[in-house]
């Protein structure tokens, strides 16, 4: 099976660029999708196709894809940021999670 | 505007077959280039997806559950269904019915449901 690995958890302080990271075999080869999910909240596309922002998703997300790596950046992290981070591809047409990654805005 | 219900049981037994009911509305089940997927999460813990169910009734499942699920849909009730077997501890969580917009590479998924919680206890 593929699997999707995330760090558990990045801290910033309000300001900073958020960096939370994804990695997979080969991930650059495939697309990868972004989810935000606050406490108690369902999860919300933040980035998708390795780059794409959806309507009403603020510019400061955004994604990039290379190699072994995907990587959402969030500038100017807010303190509403806080959340957990999953990324989200395929592999043959079935859909893979990372584990998810829990952004703290100190 | 597209939005997605989950409804079913909250409390189910072990070895008893869970079924969810997803309503859809904003979209049809036959416009091409859609689907709807099941996607769970465990209390505290990451997201996990089940099954996926396109415009066409192609059908996708998570291996290491695939011989417990079923996803079906009714399309003039605009509704999908999940079945899940022998249901344990372990499966107990929210489940959530998910829109999916089949693109390159897989699509990619939005809206989400409110989810359903599902307890599984004696």
């Amino acid at each position: 099976s593929y699997d999707l690995t995330q760090s558990p958890s990045v801290s910033v302080s309000p300001g900073q660029t958020s960096i939370i990271d994804c990695s997979g075999h080969k991930l650059g080869d495939k697309y990868v999708s972004w989810f935000q999910q606050r406490p108690g909240q369902s999860p919300v596309l933040v980035i998708y196709q390795d780059n794409k922002r959806p309507l009403g998703i603020p510019e400061r997300f955004s994604g990039s894809n290379s190699g072994n790596t995907a990587t959402l950046t969030i500038s100017g992290t807010q303190a509403t940021d806080e959340a957990d981070y999953y990324c989200q591809s395929w592999d043959n047409r079935l859909a893979v999670f990372g584990g998810g990654t829990k952004l703290t805005v100190l | 505007q597209i939005t997605l219900k989950e409804s079913g049981p909250t409390l189910v037994g072990p070895r008893e077959t869970l079924t969810l009911t997803c309503n859809v509305s904003g979209f049809s089940l036959s416009t091409s280039g859609m689907g709807v997927a099941w996607i769970r999460q465990p209390p505290g813990k990451a997201l996990e997806w089940l099954a996926l169910i396109y415009w066409n009734d192609d059908k996708r499942y998570s291996p290491s559950l695939e011989k417990r699920l079923t996803i079906t849909k009714d399309t003039p009730k605009n509704q999908v269904v999940l079945r899940m077997t022998d249901m344990g501890p372990v499966d107990t969580g929210k489940y959530f019915c998910v829109h999916n917009v089949v693109g390159a590479g897989g699509g990619w998924f939005d809206p989400w449901g409110p989810g359903s919680l599902v307890t599984v206890s004696p």
